[in-house]
């Protein structure tokens, strides 16, 4: 089962706009990690941020953490055609396992 | 530097049947781990190996198995497959650098049971 929930669970957007993903976690983490996934291929790691730290910047990424409210977000800015994929947060739990949400399907127009 | 790489990449197997599949980590890296992807469950963690040792298990039936060679090469093994085992299985090695998981995951072996 899935620890964590991400929502929404499909953006659709148009190229240059924003793209804001959010995800909700349930147990205490060593740090929380997201993915990029497309079309079925393996998984590409975007950006990892620490339980200690609350944001964190990568390029046109933006991870927010919140470890009161439990939940992170993941913001991309000036989005293009290439981000079309889908997104997964995953929380460390220790021992080499990653817990991932559901991920969050963007798709950009052009 | 390689990346991590899965043998094969498409398989298609009836019910019943036994399946292995390979995964060769990042060079360097000694942690290999499996997950399931299914687009009911989706990412699930089926288990992780270390220095040919598993550490940490997923939950999954027994008839999901693994070992690590020497090498830090990996297989998964499953036995008597079920339709439900159909699957994209990814892999993902680790450098296991002390509080940092990044985790370098191969394109996957996608299954399909018949």
């Amino acid at each position: 089962s899935q620890q964590g929930e991400e929502d929404p669970q499909a953006l659709s957007i148009q190229e240059g706009e924003n793209a804001t993903m959010n995800c909700s976690y349930k147990t205490s983490i060593n740090n929380l990690q997201w993915y990029r996934q497309n079309s079925g291929r393996g998984l590409v790691h975007l950006i990892l941020i620490r339980s200690n730290e609350r944001e964190k910047h990568s390029g046109r990424l933006r991870v927010t953490l919140d470890t009161s409210k439990k939940s992170s977000s993941l913001l991309i800015t000036a989005s293009r055609a290439a981000d079309t994929a889908s997104y997964f947060c995953a929380t460390d739990q220790g021992a080499q396992k990653l817990v991932f949400g559901q991920g969050t399907r963007l798709t950009i127009n052009p | 530097k390689a990346g991590v790489t899965q043998t094969p990449r498409y398989l298609i197997k009836t019910r019943g049947q036994q399946v292995t599949l390979s995964c060769s980590p990042i060079s360097g890296h000694r942690s290999v781990s499996w997950y399931q992807q299914t687009p009911g469950q989706g990412l699930q963690f089926l288990f992780e190996y270390f220095s040919e040792t598993q550490r940490n298990k997923g939950n999954f039936p027994g008839r999901f198995s693994g070992r690590q060679f020497s090498n830090s090469r990996s297989e998964m093994n499953v036995s008597t497959l079920e339709l439900g085992d159909s699957a994209l299985y990814l892999c993902a090695s680790s450098l296991e650098v002390a509080g940092f998981n990044e985790q370098f995951f191969g394109p996957g072996t996608r299954l399909t049971v018949l």
